[in-house]
C-alpha cells in the first residue's frame, strides 16, 4: 500500500534552535513531494515542493526540505525556529501517474520561547 | 483576491438528509480536490477533478458525489449523510498537476 509517514505526532523546539519535521514515503514511481502548514482554524498553506532537480528545496518563511531518494525521505527543516512557526505540518505526496494525493497524519510543531 | 471559498463553513444535520457543500475558486485553476480531515488520520482525498466534466475517485469516495460543470465550481454532495461523515472538509485547487494546492477555509460538518 502506498503511504506517507510522519513518525512524530509532536515536535518541541526552543526558539532560535534548528528544527526538523520528519517525513518518509512509500509509493511507486517518482513522487511529487509537498509540505503544507495549517494554523488553527485555517486551511492549509503551501510551504515547498520537490518535483525534480536539486535535492535541497527552499520554500516559504525560511523553511527548506531535503529529498533523499535512497531513504525515501523528505524532511522539513529550518535553521532557527520562531514561536510563530508553531502549527500543524503536513507532508504530502502526489502520485506520479494520477492527481492522487496522500497526506501524512501531521506533526504538531511547538516552538517554546 | 485569489481564493478558494467554501459554503457553509459550519453545518449540523441529521442522518439521511441530503446536503451540498459548495466550493468555488477564482484563479482559473484546472485541478480541484475535496479532502476530509480527521484527528490522527491527516487529510484524505475524497474526489478530484482535472478539468470540467472530468472527475475521479480519491482514497475515500464512498458516500460522496461530485460534479464539475464549470471550471470554477466543484460541489461536494452527500446524498444520505451518516454520522461517520462527521468531519472537517477542505476544498483545494491548483493551476496544474505539479503545482501547489490552494485550500479553502474548511467546512465543519456534524451528522447526528
Amino acid at each position: 500500500a502506498q503511504s506517507v509517514a510522519q513518525p512524530e505526532d509532536q515536535v518541541n523546539v526552543a526558539e532560535g534552535n534548528p528544527l526538523t519535521v520528519k517525513c518518509t514515503y512509500s509509493v511507486s514511481g517518482n513522487p511529487y513531494l509537498f509540505w503544507y502548514v495549517q494554523y488553527p482554524n485555517r486551511g492549509l498553506q503551501f510551504l515547498l515542493k520537490y518535483i525534480t532537480g536539486d535535492n535541497l528545496v527552499k520554500g516559504s518563511y525560511g523553511f527548506e526540505a531535503e529529498f533523499n531518494k535512497s531513504q525515501t525521505s523528505f524532511h522539513l527543516k529550518k535553521p532557527s525556529a520562531l514561536v510563530s512557526d508553531s502549527a500543524l505540518y503536513f507532508c504530502a505526496v502526489r502520485l506520479a501517474f494520477a492527481y492522487k494525493y496522500i497526506f501524512g497524519t501531521g506533526t504538531r510543531l511547538k516552538v517554546l520561547a | 483576491e485569489a481564493q478558494v471559498t467554501q459554503n457553509p463553513r459550519y453545518l449540523i444535520t441529521v442522518t439521511g438528509k441530503k446536503l451540498t457543500v459548495t466550493c468555488s475558486q477564482n484563479m482559473n485553476h484546472e485541478y480541484m480536490s475535496w479532502y476530509r480531515q480527521d484527528p490522527g488520520l491527516g487529510l484524505r482525498q475524497i474526489y478530484y477533478s482535472m478539468n470540467v466534466e472530468v472527475t475521479d475517485k480519491g482514497d475515500v469516495p464512498e458516500g460522496y458525489k461530485v460534479s464539475r460543470k464549470e471550471k470554477r465550481n466543484f460541489p461536494l454532495i452527500l446524498e444520505s449523510p451518516s454520522p461517520n461523515q462527521t468531519s472537517l472538509y477542505f476544498c483545494a485547487s491548483s493551476l496544474g498537476g505539479d503545482d501547489e494546492q490552494y485550500f479553502g477555509p474548511g467546512t465543519r460538518l456534524t451528522v447526528t
